[in-house]
C-alpha cells in the first residue's frame, strides 16, 4: 500500500494547457508539501498545507494553484503551462513537529 | 535566508572505494536529515542527526553532525553499485513551520 501516492507519473502538455496533478497520503501526516526538482536535481520546496491551511506559499507563479480538500489530499493545479514548468513534482507529507518528510513518486512534466 | 551548501555536486567513485559528502548550513541547525534518491526515483529519508557531535551508522553508512550544529557529512565505506544516487542534506527552516531547506545534492557515481 503506497504510503504517498501521486498521479499522474507522466504528464506531456503543450505550452497554454492547463493541468492538475493530485496527490494522497495514507499516513495520517497533518503536513504536506509540493517541491519542484529541475534538471540539476534541486529540490525547491513550492507550497505547504498543515491541516487544509495554507502555511508555506514560496515564491511562486501566480499560475500555480494549490488546494487541499481534507488533510489527506493535496492537488496542484498549474494554469498556462510553460516550457520552464518541465521539471519534477514531488508531493511529499510529515507528522506535526517532526518534519522527517516522505515523498511521493514524483510527476515528470514535460511542456512542448 | 537560511542556506544549505552541500559539496560536492558529483563524485565518481570505482566500486569499493570510499565517498563522502559534506553539507554546511548558513544557521544553527535543531536537526539535520539525509535522503537518498536513486535514479529516476524519489528522496527517501535515511536519517535524521539531533544532538551536537552526534555519529550514527548505519552499515556502511557514518553520518556525523557538527559539534555547533552548522554542519554535517555522510561517509560511504567500500561503496557499491547500489549505492548510486544523489544524497540530499536538510535542515529545518525554523522560520516556517515544518520547512526544510534541501542542500544541493551530491550525485554519487560508481563504476564497477
Amino acid at each position: 500500500d503506497t504510503a504517498v501516492s501521486q498521479t499522474p507519473k507522466y504528464l506531456v502538455t503543450q505550452m497554454g494547457n492547463d493541468k492538475s496533478i493530485k496527490c494522497e497520503q495514507n499516513l495520517g501526516h497533518d503536513t504536506m508539501y509540493w517541491y519542484k526538482q529541475d534538471s540539476k536535481k534541486f529540490l525547491k520546496i513550492m507550497f505547504s498545507y498543515n491541516n487544509k491551511e495554507l502555511i508555506i506559499n514560496e515564491t511562486v507563479p501566480n499560475r500555480f494553484s494549490p488546494k487541499s480538500p481534507d488533510k489527506a489530499h493535496l492537488n496542484l493545479h498549474i494554469n498556462s503551462l510553460e516550457l520552464g514548468d518541465s521539471a519534477v513534482y514531488f508531493c511529499a507529507s510529515s507528522q506535526t513537529r517532526e518534519n522527517i518528510q516522505y515523498f511521493g513518486a514524483g510527476t515528470r512534466l514535460s511542456v512542448l | 535566508g537560511q542556506q544549505v551548501m552541500q559539496i560536492p555536486q558529483y563524485q565518481h567513485v570505482q566500486e569499493g572505494e570510499d565517498f563522502t559528502t559534506y553539507c554546511n548550513s548558513s544557521t544553527t541547525l535543531s536537526n539535520i536529515q539525509w535522503y537518498k534518491q536513486r535514479p529516476g526515483g524519489h528522496p527517501v529519508f535515511l536519517i535524521q542527526l539531533v544532538k551536537s557531535g552526534e555519529v550514527k551508522k548505519q552499515k556502511r553508512l557514518t553520518f556525523q553532525f557538527g559539534e555547533a550544529k552548522k554542519n554535517s557529512s555522510l561517509h560511504i565505506t567500500a561503496t557499491q553499485t547500489t549505492d548510486v544516487g544523489t544524497y540530499f542534506c536538510a535542515g529545518p527552516d525554523g522560520t516556517s513551520y515544518g520547512k526544510l531547506t534541501f542542500g544541493q545534492g551530491t550525485i554519487l557515481t560508481v563504476h564497477p
